[in-house]
């Protein structure tokens, strides 16, 4: 079963504007990573928040992580067309540390 | 080049073939991962490795086969491939538990 599930499935905005998405999650996690994907491309990962941290920054992005909602939120600020591509959540168990498990992703279309 | 690579990048076979797909890391990472990816079920995980001569089943192993003799190296082996097996398969790296992910350019294997 799928542990991530990222919200919205698609997303489609203007250059400039601010996109958002969503993840939520069903059990307790060690930490929580973002991934980025470029069509035809492999994964790139973005950040990683564990679970004793609330918010993270890098450059244009901010991720929240709210333990007692099992959600999170990525915020890419003043969005640019090279950031059109599919953004996944993936979180790390505390119990079977070693996977990560992904969820099927948000789909983000930004137009110039 | 340092990195994490996968060979052949494209691939043809035909069903009833053995066909193995080939991952390499330079940075000498403990953990090492196979996913296909597939629309509609995001990226699921084969098989994954926390050092080398040790390997375990993750989501979607029927089919597929792993070792791991060198740290660098993970090969998967279709053993008698179908055409369920038609997807992209990723091959990424860890160095630890709780770390980010590097992931490789991915492999698309077509089963006629």
């Amino acid at each position: 079963s799928q542990q991530g599930e990222e919200d919205p499935q698609a997303l489609s905005i203007q250059e400039g504007e601010n996109a958002t998405m969503n993840c939520s999650y069903k059990t307790s996690i060690n930490n929580l990573q973002w991934y980025r994907q470029n069509s035809g491309r492999g994964l790139v990962h973005l950040i990683l928040i564990r679970s004793n941290e609330r918010e993270k920054h890098s450059g244009r992005l901010r991720v929240t992580l709210d333990t007692s909602k099992k959600s999170s939120s990525l915020l890419i600020t003043a969005s640019r067309a090279a950031d059109t591509a599919s953004y996944f959540c993936a979180t790390v168990l505390n119990s079977g540390y070693s996977t990560l498990t992904f969820g099927k992703g948000t789909m983000l279309l930004v137009s110039p | 080049d340092a990195g994490i690579t996968q060979s052949p990048r494209y691939k043809i076979t035909e069903t009833g073939r053995q066909v193995t797909l080939m991952c390499h890391q330079t940075w000498s990472h403990s953990y090492m991962f196979w996913y296909r990816q597939d629309l509609g079920h995001g990226l699921r995980l084969i098989y994954y490795s926390a050092a080398a001569d040790i390997t375990d089943k993750g989501e979607v192993p029927d089919g597929y086969v792993v070792s791991r003799s060198k740290t660098e190296n993970f090969p998967l082996t279709l053993e008698s491939a179908t055409r369920s097996q038609t997807s992209v398969y990723f091959c990424a790296s860890r160095a630890g538990a709780a770390y980010e992910q590097y992931f490789g350019p991915g492999t698309r294997l077509t089963v006629t």
